[in-house]
């Protein structure tokens, strides 16, 4: 079946350093992308999202770029910070509220003081 | 932001027991809610969407009769483990969708760690 997947399980850089989280999707039809972080033994927690019919959006401290060519997405985390370190999934889906989320297998951020 | 909270956040039971987990928007009505299983180190593995007033629609390989869900009202919906065996063991993490307000965003609860001894 379709999926979405990141590129690399583990990615550690240093406090103050910039982070680039990478995902890969194979859904044409998904319209709707967002990031979420996961801290040990808590509920995922939203970080941004963004719509096919954008390519950038931007939040404190993060960005998300969205290249439908390629189907690629990607976190940017500008001044990584300690309290960073988390599991960061990538989620696709369909428009709609009813429509369901999809989870790439995230990747691992050590952030190095 | 929206908040969903999820009870119990972690339960320790016997195999062959039954555990019931809920999940309940405190502040927005949940049209539709989902479930999702996480086992350590891995992804969420979406398991059933329920909507307000009708049945669970159940991922292919999940069992409906093991995994029971109810979702009796806008702002509740329960997932009871019947039987549960020791490779139930995982950590359950519900979401909820909202009204039109909300948009497209998906609220999660602080998910539950079973343990079935």
């Amino acid at each position: 079946g379709e999926s979405v997947g990141l590129h690399l399980p583990t990615l550690s850089v240093q406090e103050g350093d910039n982070s680039i989280i990478n995902c890969a999707y194979s859904n044409s039809a998904s319209d709707y992308f967002i990031w979420y972080k996961q801290e040990s033994g808590k509920g995922p927690q939203f970080i941004i999202d963004i719509r096919s019919n954008m390519d950038k959006r931007q939040g404190q401290r993060v960005t998300v770029l969205l290249n439908k060519t390629v189907k690629h997405l990607s976190l940017q985390i500008a001044a990584t910070q300690p309290g960073d370190s988390a599991v960061y999934f990538c989620a696709e889906k369909k428009s709609g509220g009813y429509q369901k989320v999809t989870f790439g297998t995230g990747t691992k951020l050590q952030v190095i003081p | 932001g929206a908040v969903v909270s999820q009870h119990p956040s972690w339960v320790i039971c016997k195999s062959g027991t039954s555990v019931k987990i809920e999940c309940r928007s405190l502040d927005f009505q949940a049209t539709t809610m989902f479930w999702y299983r996480q086992f350590p180190k891995q992804s969420l593995m979406l398991m059933a969407t329920s909507n307000e007033g009708s049945k669970a629609t159940y991922e292919q390989g999940v069992e409906k009769d093991k995994f029971l869900i109810n979702h009796a009202s806008l702002t509740l919906s329960t997932l009871t483990v019947t039987s549960a065996h020791p490779e139930d063991s995982s950590f359950y993490i519900c979401s909820a969708s909202g009204d039109r307000g909300r948009g497209e965003k998906l609220f999660f609860g602080s998910g539950t760690q079973l343990s079935v001894l």
